[in-house]
């Protein structure tokens, strides 16, 4: 079946700091892939996608190539800001399927 | 802009109550989901629905039963509710064909 490994958190960075965040992904065919943000309080929120491989997605400064090579989808973003502070899931969908697959989410803190 | 609404942000039951919680989305989408987000266990789907009146078993279905009887409209329903049920519920909805999945806010259940 389909399943989404995410990087373990709980991560920890000084504003301004590079961000990474790991996705990996196992999936027949040619899902698309999605990051989700959750703010405290919150649900979810789409963060960025992509649908085919080597589409980049990206939004608020964040980043995420769809390697189909090495099953990936890794979340970047140049310099984080305290505001960034959240839950990050990745996440995968097969076309024409009304399920998504959510990894167990990362919590990122900021701080300044 | 799409929005997905519960009808409480908060609730708190008694061992034992039937529980309704209600998921409303006006953008005219087929599929309509339930979760339930617990810490360490990430999302785990319950339940979800493709159309008015369709409903499929998700990972965790024990303990609830859904109910779709229009389009906008998908509830979720804890017969009796339990202590192991308090949660936080994430309702969202989406299109069939490769699109991300919309989030509602989120009901933080406690059953005591």
């Amino acid at each position: 079946g389909n399943s989404v490994t995410q990087m373990e958190g709980p991560v920890t960075l000084s504003e301004e700091a590079f961000l990474t965040i790991n996705c990996t992904y196992t999936a027949t065919g040619y899902p698309s892939l999605f990051w989700y943000v959750q703010y405290p309080g919150e649900g979810l929120q789409l963060l960025l996608k992509a649908t085919k491989a080597d589409d980049k997605g990206s939004n608020k400064g964040f980043e995420a190539t769809y390697r189909k090579e090495t099953t990936s989808f890794h979340l970047e973003k140049g310099s984080v800001q305290v505001s960034d502070s959240a839950v990050y899931f990745c996440a995968l969908r097969k076309n024409n399927a009304g399920k998504s697959t959510f990894g167990d989410g990362t919590t990122l803190t900021v701080k300044p | 802009d799409v929005k997905v609404t519960q009808s409480s942000r908060y609730l708190v039951k008694r061992t034992g109550e039937k529980v309704f919680l209600e998921c409303v989305q006006d953008m005219d989408h087929e599929n309509m989901f339930w979760y339930r987000q617990d810490p360490g266990l990430g999302l785990r789907l319950i339940y979800f629905s493709y159309d008015v009146k369709m409903k499929e078993k998700g990972d965790i279905p024990e303990g609830y039963s859904v109910s779709r009887e229009k389009k906008e409209r998908f509830s979720l329903i804890l017969e009796s509710a339990s202590t192991n049920q308090t949660s936080m519920y994430l309702c969202a909805s989406g299109r069939t064909v490769n699109t991300e999945a919309f989030f509602g806010q989120g009901t933080r259940l406690t059953v005591v």
